[in-house]
């Protein structure tokens, strides 16, 4: 069954740092996305991305944040100058055709900022 | 705005139901989700209901929607040890394809 994967499982960087999420998204989806999770807290909606441009995005997802599709299978999340509060579960997820259509999550990459 | 509140833990014996509560304040809501979270594992689907049922069941598995009480249960007949995990409520309104999840509740299944 076809899957969203998600590189690296762990990640650990110093603050100020930048970091590159990746994710390989299932491959007929077209809409892709980036949640993160606090520890012990819910799960939050980064952005969401279409044709090749942010569709929409929440009040997290500051200028410190931006996404790529570089190639056709891979999507990334990009952290430009990591800070202590970034320290997370990164969950992407992907849907197929319609927006309305359940969305399909990886395995998550922990963040960890020291 | 919109939230989805469940209670964090549960902890219930092998061969048990297991019943996870889950509330929302979104009466717009057209999609309400159940998502399985295993140790290291991402968000898995484990199955949805559309608003304009009151019941879902598959196999081991029911839902129920109280929609006048925003009130939404899973329930797991015959609880085996490895359905412990995090199970999240989610749901989606018929304006946005994004949905609103819940804190997690923690199964713990003992033998």
């Amino acid at each position: 069954e076809p899957e969203v994967t998600q590189t690296p499982s762990h990640q650990v960087t110093q603050m100020g740092q930048e970091v590159i999420l990746r994710c390989v998204p299932i491959s007929n989806h077209l809409y892709f996305y980036w949640y993160r999770q606090i520890l012990g807290q819910k799960v939050e909606f980064l952005v969401s991305f279409y044709n090749n441009e942010i569709s929409e995005k929440s009040e997290i997802f500051d200028d410190q944040f931006s996404v790529e599709r570089p190639d056709g299978s891979n999507f990334t999340l990009k952290i430009r100058s990591t800070k202590l509060e970034d320290s997370a579960m990164y969950f992407c997820a992907s849907s197929s055709d319609s927006q309305q259509e359940t969305q399909y999550f990886g395995p998550g990459t922990r963040l960890l900022v020291l | 705005g919109e939230d989805v509140e469940q209670s964090l833990f549960l902890s219930v014996r092998e061969g048990d139901s297991s019943v996870i509560n889950c509330t929302y304040t979104d009466s717009s809501s057209t999609y309400l989700y159940w998502y399985k979270q295993e140790p290291g594992a991402g968000l898995q689907l484990l199955t949805y209901i559309f608003s304009n049922m009151d019941m879902k069941q598959d196999q081991r598995l029911t839902v129920l929607l109280n929609k006048k009480d925003k009130h939404l249960s899973l329930r797991i007949a015959d609880t085996q040890t490895g359905d412990s995990a995090i199970y999240f409520c989610a749901e989606q309104s018929g304006g946005s394809y994004i949905p609103t999840f819940g804190r997690g509740t923690s199964l713990i299944v003992h033998p």
